[in-house]
């Protein structure tokens, strides 16, 4: 069964350092999205992306972070400039080509730790 | 605003028992509703969706249950088995359909 990657599985970084976190979407999915998840809380959304822009976006995801598709299978997160609060899961999700309600498939996410 | 929310954190069962676990949403406009399980160190697992114009879903030993009036959400598994033992989420469309919205999660742990 087809399924969403994530690298890599564990990041651990500087602050202020950037870091870039990378996703392959479901083959011929068209909508990805990445979401956050605090140790021992709920998952959060930042931000959802189609037709290589971003479609939403959460106030969690403010100027320090940026999306990517820089090719026809990676889908990246980039954080420009980390903080300590930075430190989560991180998840990339991907969706089906319509727009009619289908679930999101789920990568097994990046654990970012921030020093 | 927009939230969702579940009941009780923790559920504990016996294998072989069912099990219930509930979610009340806010947003009255929702259409589409999915639960996810997640095991430790894993990304949320589809289960099993239902919208807006069902009342009731069931799939392989779950069924999700809607019910409009009150906003509230269930998901009943059946002949609970410790590979049951995950958190599990409810999670709702957001009205522009661009994004899902959690809830806090139930913690279900099934003892053999």
């Amino acid at each position: 069964e087809p399924e969403v990657t994530q690298t890599p599985s564990h990041q651990v970084t500087q602050m202020g350092q950037e870091v870039i976190l990378r996703c392959v979407p479901i083959s011929n999915h068209l909508y990805f999205y990445w979401y956050r998840q605090i140790l021992g809380q709920k998952v959060e959304f930042l931000v959802s992306f189609y037709n290589n822009e971003i479609s939403e976006k959460s106030e969690i995801f403010d100027d320090q972070f940026s999306v990517e598709r820089p090719d026809g299978s990676n889908f990246t997160l980039k954080i420009r400039s980390t903080k300590l609060e930075d430190s989560a899961m991180y998840f990339c999700a991907s969706k089906g080509q319509t727009i009619s309600n289908q679930p999101q498939h789920f990568g097994d996410g990046t654990r970012l730790s921030i020093l | 605003g927009e939230s969702v929310g579940l009941h009780l954190p923790t559920l504990s069962v016996q294998e072989g028992d069912n099990s219930i676990i509930n979610c009340a949403y806010s947003n009255s406009a929702s259409d589409y509703f999915i639960w996810y399980k997640q095991e430790s160190g894993k990304g949320p697992q589809f289960i099993i969706d239902i919208r807006s114009n069902m009342d009731k879903r069931q799939g392989q030993r779950v069924t999700v249950l809607l019910n409009k009036t009150v906003k509230h959400l269930s998901l009943q598994i059946a002949a609970t088995q410790p590979g049951d033992s995950a958190v599990y989420f409810c999670a709702e469309l957001n009205q522009a359909g661009t994004a899902l919205i959690f809830g806090k999660g139930t913690t279900l742990s099934v003892s053999s």
